[in-house]
């Protein structure tokens, strides 16, 4: 079945830049849409985007790129200019047609000095 | 689009019926509509998507319904492990919106 797992630095400084990536198992990166949704401690879903469109969360003023690497199958996130209102569990998801499924197990990002 | 679920809490005992709302500030087009679970410390699960239909392996007691601006989320007996937050999603028009949720507690 179709896995994808997260990796990246769980503690990132503030004006720095947020890299994740997502490793994906079972399904070919080329064959589908993947997004990134993320969650603040204790609040509900964000969505950030999806790679191979220019669409991405308005909130994020522009700091979001999505990118995907088909010689690994992986996909990635980097977000610019981190403050703390970024701290969130950050997940990878498949996306079919717009629904999402399945996602990563997600990973805790803080921003933090 | 603003996803607005109601009620913020469902407080119910197991074998009762639960009925979730979610109400879009402006129709979502094609029924775009999509339901999540998530229990604690874990990733969302789909359970419906394209407002009616069920995902894989999710059970028949999980029911979506709904068009335009008023979509349902019921489950009709309650189960222990269906005790979560759920939330609905649009995919219809960008960006892309989640609910804020709906708790379902044990009473």
């Amino acid at each position: 079945q179709v896995q994808l797992q997260e990796s990246g630095p769980g503690l990132v400084k503030p004006s720095e830049t947020l890299s994740l990536t997502c490793t994906v198992s079972g399904a070919s990166i080329s064959s589908y849409y993947w997004s990134w949704i993320r969650q603040p401690p204790g609040k509900g879903l964000e969505w950030i985007g999806y790679s191979g469109s220019a669409n991405y969360n308005p909130s994020l003023k522009s700091r979001a790129t999505i990118s995907v690497d088909t010689s690994k199958n992986q996909f990635s996130l980097n977000l610019s200019s981190v403050t703390a209102a970024d701290t969130a569990v950050y997940y990878c998801v498949r996306r079919l047609s717009g629904w999402l499924d399945p996602w990563g197990q997600g990973t805790l990002v803080t921003v933090s000095s | 689009i603003v996803l607005t679920q109601s009620p913020g809490t469902l407080s119910l005992s197991p074998g009762e019926r639960a009925t979730l709302s979610c109400r879009a500030s402006q129709s979502v087009s094609s029924s775009f509509l999509a339901w999540y679970q998530q229990k604690p410390g874990q990733a969302p699960r789909l359970l419906i998507y394209g407002a009616s239909s069920r995902a894989t392996g999710i059970p028949d007691r999980f029911r979506g319904s709904g068009s335009g601006t008023d979509f349902t989320l019921t489950i009709s007996r309650l189960e222990p492990e269906d005790f979560a937050v759920y939330y609905c999603q649009q995919y219809g028009s960008t960006p892309e919106t989640f609910g804020q949720g709906t708790k379902v507690e044990i009473k």
